[in-house]
């Protein structure tokens, strides 16, 4: 199975920060990743797919790269509502399987 | 406006079992493809399984420890998704999210972008 590595696990930065969140694959996915906002006690929110393609209603300031094995979310510049949880995630539809990196945990300075 | 609303969790004994579903709403339930993903208390996403749309092939896929104890089905007709769990274990004790697979983008279906607000199952003596 593919694995994803989020670096860092946790991360405290300010309002108006920009951040950086990483997630490297344990073998090449091309494009095929997504990044995922959650806030306590709610559902994941799709922001990026194909990892730089952002979801509809998703703020600008929010943006992703990479491709192969490294991929970034980035956040340009932080908003009180930006605190929440990060996860990249592939799903392989050749090997039919899907994972999910371990969360980013970004918290207020 | 898509809705998806789990139920059917609750606390179950070890070695029980247990049916969780999910009402879809607000899109086209037969063409879409469907996940579940679960999350322990104060831990990270994990993918179930997943069934594709009937026009697809209707089958299943699951996440290699589940293969054998979670069945995935779809009735159409009721715009409902289910999550058919066998010989419960405590480490089953999870948040369990229905999604839908987004059609968008170059890698179509390969990302979430609709969740449920999850049904808390318990496994417990």
């Amino acid at each position: 199975a593919i694995q994803l590595t989020q670096s860092p696990s946790s991360l405290s930065a300010s309002v108006g920060d920009r951040v950086t969140i990483t997630c490297r694959t344990s073998q090449g996915i091309s494009s095929a990743l997504a990044w995922y906002q959650q806030k306590p006690g709610k559902p994941p929110k799709l922001l990026v797919y194909d990892a730089s393609s952002l979801e509809s209603g998703v703020p600008s300031r929010f943006s992703g790269s990479g491709s192969g094995t490294d991929f970034t979310l980035t956040i340009s510049s932080l908003q009180p509502e930006d605190f929440a949880t990060y996860y990249c995630q592939q799903f392989n539809n050749y090997f039919h399987e899907c994972t999910f990196g371990q969360g980013t945990k970004l918290e207020i300075k | 406006e898509v809705q998806l609303v789990e139920s059917g969790g609750g606390l179950v004994k070890p070695g029980g079992s247990l049916r969780l579903s999910c009402a879809a709403s607000g899109f086209t339930f037969s063409n879409a493809w469907m996940s579940w993903v679960r999350q322990a208390p104060g831990k990270g996403l994990e993918w179930v399984g997943r069934i594709k749309s009937k026009s697809d092939g209707g089958t299943t896929d699951y996440a290699a420890p589940e293969k054998g104890r979670f069945t995935i089905s779809r009735d159409d007709s009721k715009n409902t998704l289910s999550l058919q769990i066998k010989s419960l274990k405590t480490e089953d004790t999870a948040v369990y999210y229905c999604t839908t697979h987004s059609r968008s983008g170059y890698h179509r279906y390969a990302y979430f972008d609709n969740w449920g607000q999850g049904t808390l199952v318990t496994v417990s003596s």
